[in-house]
């Protein structure tokens, strides 16, 4: 069954603003982790923010900041002040115990940022 | 600090050769992970080790793959007979449970792959 689901195959954004991408995962576990990666046209994977599902606040890496609303299952990425470089697909990846730190992967959604 | 590495860069082949894809992690990183990417089926994970040992291998998608780690510092890809529909890129990542604790997973480069 899917667990990662990212629902936004493409999107386009202007530099200078704000994207959100969304993302829901389905869990039974209390104890999981939500990562985000972005691979650009070169196509290797860069890492990009972690959330716990036990963290009290929202993490955040400079332009990076994820949006947890646990009890809708969601977390999604903001990228604020965006940038041509940010064009890249985006994916969304969680974790959950006893399971040896594999991580399943959302479909991911392709960023295009216009000037 | 050198990543994780990742040979060869790209590889041609011809449907029924061995093709040998190879890996070596992060110093220090314990856990290994081969996945492969596609435009139909995403990021595939095919198989994950933990101190050397195969942990999972469900996601190896027929006999003709098979995947070895004889020490924690190189890790093989094999694929014996190649098929066309094996044409992909392959990535290895590698990561430590005791470093952040976040269980990151750092990437290699990836192995393209073309199986004429």
């Amino acid at each position: 069954a899917q667990k990662i689901t990212q629902t936004q195959p493409g999107m386009f954004v202007q530099e200078k603003e704000a994207v959100t991408l969304d993302c829901t995962y389905d869990t039974s576990d209390p104890s999981y982790g939500l990562f985000w990666y972005k691979q650009p046209s070169s196509g290797e994977m860069i890492f990009l923010i972690y959330q716990g599902s036990y963290d009290q606040q929202n993490a955040t890496e400079g332009r990076y900041s994820l949006n947890f609303q646990k009890a809708r299952k969601s977390a999604n990425l903001v990228i604020s002040a965006s940038q041509l470089g940010d064009s890249a697909m985006y994916f969304c990846a969680m974790r959950e115990p006893e399971s040896w730190g594999k991580l399943q992967f959302g479909a991911g959604t392709q960023v295009v940022v216009t000037p | 600090d050198a990543g994780v590495i990742q040979s060869p860069r790209h590889e041609v082949t011809e449907m029924g050769q061995e093709v040998t894809l190879r890996c070596k992690p992060i110093s220090g990183h314990n856990s290994l992970f081969w996945y492969r990417q596609t435009m139909m089926r995403g990021l595939e994970l095919l198989i994950y080790f933990n101190n050397n040992v195969p942990i999972d291998d469900s996601g190896m998608p027929e006999d003709r793959f098979s995947a070895k780690m004889p020490n924690a510092s190189f890790s093989t890809l094999k694929i014996q007979p190649s098929e066309p529909r094996d044409s992909a890129v392959y990535f290895c990542a590698s990561s430590n449970p005791g470093g952040r604790a976040y269980n990151e997973q750092f990437f290699g480069p990836g192995t393209r792959l073309t199986v004429l």
